[in-house]
């Protein structure tokens, strides 16, 4: 079957450092994504990964290793509005996005 | 670019009634469209995927009967929650991809309540 696994929650100081990971075992694989989610809002788009490496994107970086299956979201400068959650969803061989349960980031002053 | 709409944001109807969600992308063509459901404090969870001009393909347990998808247009999916009752309240989310795109672009959600 397929499975993406990602800690429940997390907690972290603002002004931090805090890596999301994921790992994931699907039927292919066309890529990665991450989105944020607020309470009561629709996700919204931070990264894609399709090749291993490190993706920089302002505050926000993502990690992809392939052969290990493995993907982390670091976030840097944390910030009282970086309190959400975190969704790591992988695009499988059919293009469906198979999604994680979502990691909850609680930021504490 | 790349916006996705979605109406009402919030609806509460009785139970026994049918609701309609439209989701619609605005400044591009959805070749494909995705319905999501979310429970507090859940994950989302796919119902249906309809590609435009095609029967939407529903996911396990999702009776097709209850929940009817239109994706008349390449701008317009619509998901009509027929015989609603209190268990489908929930947050309904539409996405959209483009042609040749792999990247979902989400609406801003529906939170539907039922009395």
């Amino acid at each position: 079957g397929q499975n993406i696994d990602q800690p429940t929650e997390m907690t972290a100081t603002e002004g931090a450092i805090v890596q999301i990971n994921c790992t994931y075992q699907t039927s292919g694989f066309n890529g990665l994504f991450w989105y944020q989610q607020h309470a009561g809002e629709a996700p919204t788009f931070l990264s894609y990964n399709v090749l291993d490496g490190l993706e920089e994107k302002g505050r926000f970086s993502s990690f992809l290793s392939r052969s290990k299956g493995y993907s982390y979201l670091l976030l840097k400068e944390l910030q009282m509005k970086d309190s959400a959650s975190y969704l790591c969803a992988v695009l499988d061989s059919n293009y469906q996005l198979i999604w994680g349960a979502g990691t909850k980031l609680i930021i504490k002053p | 670019g790349a916006v996705v709409s979605q109406h009402p944001s919030r609806v509460i109807c009785k139970s026994g009634t049918s609701v309609k969600i439209e989701c619609r992308s605005l400044d591009f063509q959805a070749t494909t469209m995705f319905w999501y459901r979310q429970f507090p404090k859940q994950s989302l969870m796919l119902m249906a995927t309809s590609n435009e001009g095609s029967k939407a393909t529903y996911e396990q347990g999702v009776e097709k009967d209850k929940f009817l998808i239109n994706h008349a247009s390449l701008t317009l999916s619509t998901l009509t929650v027929t015989s609603a009752h209190p268990e489908d309240s929930s947050f309904y989310i539409c996405s959209a991809r483009g042609r040749g795109d792999y990247e979902q672009y989400f609406g801003p959600g529906t939170r539907l309540t039922v009395t």
